[in-house]
């Protein structure tokens, strides 16, 4: 059983400010990433990372940060949230250094509302 | 770099069959297949590695042709259980894994 966690749940917020969705696991594992999805949509990939210090952007990076200091643990930060980043943001992990034959395992994910 | 899936969106009787397909621009090594159920995080079904190796899950298969960089999901007298959103996905050698642009499965009594 996959054993990685997300939090907040749900979120609420208004316009400007800044939030931290985190994401941790307890696998070990060694790359991790952030996904952004719409309800039914595709997901997009935002950061990912394949190790401790090491991060890297996706395709949707421009408006948010990620670190990663420890092996489990990789926050995403949205330095001023926008309604535009109303969405689902979903954190996934695989083991090793690449997916190649091993499988992404999901948090439940972060339904953020920006007002 | 996002693999094209198809079709868009399907419904189903149940125990008819169905098959999704992915197809990627680029080089795939390995494919993975992922189901999505409503306000649900995507869950593994499998993993297609180079050689044509064809994997079963219950009643769902699929292939992988690394020469004309696709594969292909197979649902076999589909279930109520099987409705969802289907996922390929594909690492890039850049490490980034991304996935296709999804089907959408409705199986109806």
């Amino acid at each position: 059983e996959a054993d990685i966690y997300q939090t907040p749940r749900y979120l609420v917020i208004g316009t400007g400010k800044k939030i931290t969705l985190e994401c941790s696991q307890t696998m070990g594992h060694d790359k991790m990433y952030w996904y952004q999805q719409d309800p039914g949509m595709e997901l997009h990939l935002i950061h990912y990372s394949y190790g401790v210090n090491s991060t890297e952007k996706g395709d949707l990076s421009s408006e948010s940060t990620v670190s990663r200091i420890r092996t489990e643990h990789f926050p995403l930060t949205l330095e001023s949230a926008r309604p535009s980043h109303t969405s689902q943001y979903l954190c996934a992990s695989g083991q090793g250094m690449s997916s190649y034959n091993s499988p992404l395992h999901f948090g439940n994910g972060t339904r953020l509302t920006v007002t | 770099q996002q693999p094209v899936q198809s079709p868009q969106a399907v419904i189903l009787r149940e125990g008819e069959d169905a098959v999704i397909n992915c197809s990627s621009s680029k080089a795939l090594y390995s494919v993975h297949w992922y189901r999505q159920k409503h306000g649900e995080a995507p869950v593994f079904l499998m993993i297609l590695l180079k050689g044509g190796e064809q994997k079963g899950h219950e009643k769902i298969s699929a292939s992988f042709n690394e020469k004309k960089q696709q594969s292909s999901l197979y649902l076999t007298a589909s279930q109520l259980s099987y409705s969802g959103t289907y996922f390929c996905g594909t690492e890039t050698t850049g490490n980034q894994f991304y996935f296709g642009t999804g089907t959408s499965l409705t199986v109806i009594p």
